[in-house]
């Protein structure tokens, strides 16, 4: 059973940096059958997914075109984890966010993390 | 990129009635190996979205069997047999052919 822990703070002022950290138990950053991934909700969004970092004998990553220029998301294979990162940020990020793991083999997202609220204000 | 459109945005349903669910997409979702990359999911108040059906119709594991999903192509449907308490939430259909995935807005479950 794979499971997501995730970790960061909750408050953010404008223009700085949104840093987020997603610790993985049960499966490895490095798998070659999962990708993993970062997703957002918020009211005036709905569901948004920001992009997905994943192994495939080398490391690949794939975001969204809303947010493509201003994020970036890591792994950490000596902590099994990975990491989301929002620069430039704007109220209109403040958002509750969610790693999530995708199996490759059933293309589905089958484990969530508990979700953080980020509120970007001063 | 796809997107998805949901029907109703609210449903309310009397305990142990049928309910059904609409979700429809921009373009066909159907991959060349004949799957249908289509999801549903349940977010449950106060929690995170759980998979229910992945491949347009089949069921996540310990997802009970009065969930079912059918559709192909552009039109899909989640149905579920006799509504439960438990299942009270939002269900989002989602598009995994390609990236950007996409969700639906939601069909919120109420009971009456």
């Amino acid at each position: 059973q794979v499971q997501l822990q995730q970790s960061g703070p909750g408050l953010v002022k404008p223009s700085q940096t949104l840093s987020l950290t997603c610790a993985i138990s049960g499966d490895s950053v490095s798998s070659n059958s999962a990708a993993w991934n970062w997703i957002r909700q918020s009211p005036s969004r709905g569901l948004e997914w920001l992009g997905r970092t994943f192994y495939k004998s080398k490391w690949f990553n794939d975001y969204a075109v809303s947010v493509k220029s201003r994020i970036t998301i890591n792994p950490d294979t000596s902590k099994n984890q990975f990491s989301l990162q929002v620069t430039s940020v704007t109220p209109d990020d403040t958002a509750l966010y969610y790693c999530a793991r995708w199996d490759s083999a059933k293309k589905t997202l089958d484990s969530w993390g508990q979700g953080t609220l980020v509120t970007v204000s001063s | 990129e796809i997107v998805m459109t949901q029907s109703p945005l609210s449903l309310p349903v009397s305990p142990g009635e049928p309910a059904s669910f609409s979700c429809r997409s921009s373009q066909s979702l159907l991959d060349s190996n004949g799957y249908d990359y289509l999801d549903w999911y349940l977010q449950k108040p106060g929690q995170s979205p759980q998979v229910l059906i992945y491949w347009s119709s089949t069921r996540a594991s310990g997802v009970p069997d009065r969930f079912s999903g059918s559709g192909s192509g552009t039109d899909f449907t989640l149905k579920i047999s006799r509504v439960e308490a438990e299942d009270v939430g939002v269900y989002f259909c989602m598009q995994t052919l390609q990236t950007p995935y996409t969700f639906g807005q939601g069909t919120k479950l109420e009971i009456k």
